[in-house]
């Protein structure tokens, strides 16, 4: 049972250029989020997603990010017109439901470490 | 807008127990704790979590005080391999609206023969 893909594992793009990482989750699982870190900083949340639907978009820049889960294929974080200051490492997280009640919770992927030069 | 508060670094004797605190004072009735941890910048990895009662498992225990408002993490006898940042979190999910770690700085636990 594999665990939670996140793929490239590395990313460099000119400013300007457009990113997008790519998340699948544990079989099984149907909620996706997504969180960033910059260097020396614990994870911030950016969104939270199930299949087709965003449910809380909270933590996302007002601009330039978006982000999607499609029915088939896997959740797209998506940033337009990158700038240094989106260089930062990403991370996806899966799991088979929201609420503290279950289990282990998230299961964290291995992220996108996304560098802008 | 973190919800914990840690102290940033920790040393801790191999073989010896490492109790970790972490404050979250502004936690509300209904939002859990829980504990990962994160080795050279891996993804983070789950530990334990809790509510109110104090909690254990192969890894680690968790004391929670009565009042809700601080924690500790025990890790019973730590190795070498135990040495990562370890973050406290507090667990927002309110029904269908939201489901979101709050992490806090962490605290970079060294553990040392």
């Amino acid at each position: 049972n594999a665990g939670v893909m996140q793929n490239p594992r590395h990313l460099v793009r000119r400013r300007g250029q457009e990113a997008r990482l790519r998340c699948s989750p544990m079989k099984g699982h149907s909620h996706v989020y997504w969180y960033r870190q910059l260097p020396e900083e614990g994870l911030k949340f950016m969104v939270y997603l199930q299949k087709e639907n965003i449910i809380d978009e909270s933590g996302m820049p007002k601009e330039r990010f978006s982000a999607e889960f499609p029915k088939e294929g896997p959740s797209i974080l998506r940033i337009q017109q990158v700038v240094r200051g989106d260089s930062a490492a990403y991370f996806c997280a899966s799991s088979p439901g929201p609420g503290g009640r279950i289990g282990n919770g998230y299961t964290f992927g291995s992220g996108t470490r996304l560098t802008v030069v | 807008d973190a919800k914990t508060t840690q102290p940033p670094s920790m040393d801790c004797a191999e073989g010896r127990a490492a109790n970790l605190p972490c404050n979250h004072s502004t936690i509300s009735g209904n939002e859990y704790v829980y504990w990962y941890r994160q080795i050279h910048s891996q993804g983070p990895r789950y530990i334990i979590h809790g509510l109110k009662n104090n909690e254990t498992n192969e890894m680690a225990s968790l004391i929670i005080t009565e009042d809700r408002k601080s924690s500790t993490l025990i890790l019973p006898h730590a190795t070498l391999r135990d040495t990562a940042v370890y973050y406290c979190i507090v667990r927002v999910a309110g029904g269908h609206n939201t489901d979101k770690l709050i992490f806090g700085t962490g605290t970079r636990l060294q553990v040392f023969p």
